[in-house]
C-alpha cells in the first residue's frame, strides 16, 4: 500500500523560504516520479514541477522557475519541494503526487494529505 | 504552455442525473488526459486515466472520452458521493490542470 506522509503545516514571513517533504511508504520509490502541486485556498490545482522520467532531473513549471528547487533522498525515500522568496500569494495546500504509468503515458495516482503553507507578516 | 479549459465550472444536479463536463486543450495533446475528483478538504483522486482507462477500483458509472483537444467526463447516474470538484489534467507537455467543475445539488 503506497502511502505519501507529508509534513506539518507552516507559517513563514514574506521573503523568506519554505521547504515541505513527503516521506513515501510502499512500493518501489525511485521508479515513480514525485511531482508537486499547490492550490490556493478556494482555487484549483496548479502543477509546480517534478521529476520527469524523461529529463531524469527536475523540471519546474515557468511560473515557478528560480524560486522552486525539488529533490529527492532516496535513502529515506523522502521528496522534498523548497520555495524561496515567499509571498502572500504563495499561501496555500502544497501536495505531492506519485507520477505512475501505463507505459505510455503519466498520472498522478498516489497523493500526500497536503501540507498548509501560510505566508503572513 | 498547454491550457485547459473546462465547462461548465459548476454545475447542479440531483441524485441520479447524467452529467457531462468538459475539457478542451489549446492544443492537441492526443488521449494524454486524466481526470480527478477533490472533495473538501482532501487530497485529489485518480479516476480516470489516457482519457478513458478507469483506474482501479473507481465505479462504472465514471466514464471519460475524447482525443485531440476536446474530451468529456460522463457520470451516467450521480450518487450522493460524487458531489465533489472535478478537474482535467493533460500530461502531453508537463502537466496542466483545468480549472475544475464544482458538481453541487
Amino acid at each position: 500500500q503506497v502511502q505519501l506522509l507529508q509534513s506539518g503545516a507552516e507559517v513563514k514571513k514574506p521573503g523568506s523560504s519554505v521547504t515541505v517533504s513527503c516521506k513515501a511508504s510502499g512500493g518501489t520509490f525511485s521508479r515513480f516520479p514525485i511531482n508537486w502541486v499547490r492550490q490556493a485556498p478556494g482555487q484549483g490545482l496548479e502543477w509546480m514541477g517534478g521529476l520527469m522520467p524523461l529529463y531524469g532531473t527536475p523540471t519546474y513549471a515557468q511560473k515557478f522557475q528560480g524560486r522552486v528547487t525539488i529533490t529527492t533522498d532516496e535513502s529515506t525515500r523522502t521528496a522534498y519541494m523548497e520555495l524561496s522568496s515567499l509571498r502572500s500569494e504563495d499561501t496555500a495546500m502544497y501536495y505531492c503526487a506519485r507520477a505512475t504509468t501505463n507505459y505510455t503515458q503519466y498520472y498522478f495516482d498516489h497523493w500526500g494529505q497536503g501540507t498548509l503553507v501560510t505566508v503572513s507578516s | 504552455d498547454i491550457q485547459m479549459t473546462q465547462s461548465p465550472s459548476s454545475l447542479s444536479a440531483s441524485v441520479g442525473d447524467r452529467v457531462t463536463i468538459t475539457c478542451r486543450a489549446s492544443q492537441s495533446i492526443s488521449s494524454f488526459l486524466n481526470w480527478y475528483q477533490q472533495k473538501p478538504g482532501k487530497a485529489p483522486k485518480l479516476l480516470i486515466f489516457a482519457a478513458s482507462s478507469l483506474q482501479s477500483g473507481v465505479p462504472s458509472r465514471f466514464d471519460g472520452s475524447g482525443s485531440g483537444t476536446d474530451f468529456t467526463l460522463t457520470i451516467s447516474s450521480l450518487q450522493p458521493e460524487d458531489f465533489a470538484t472535478y478537474y482535467c489534467q493533460q500530461s502531453y507537455t508537463f502537466y496542466s490542470f483545468g480549472q475544475g467543475t464544482k458538481l453541487e445539488i
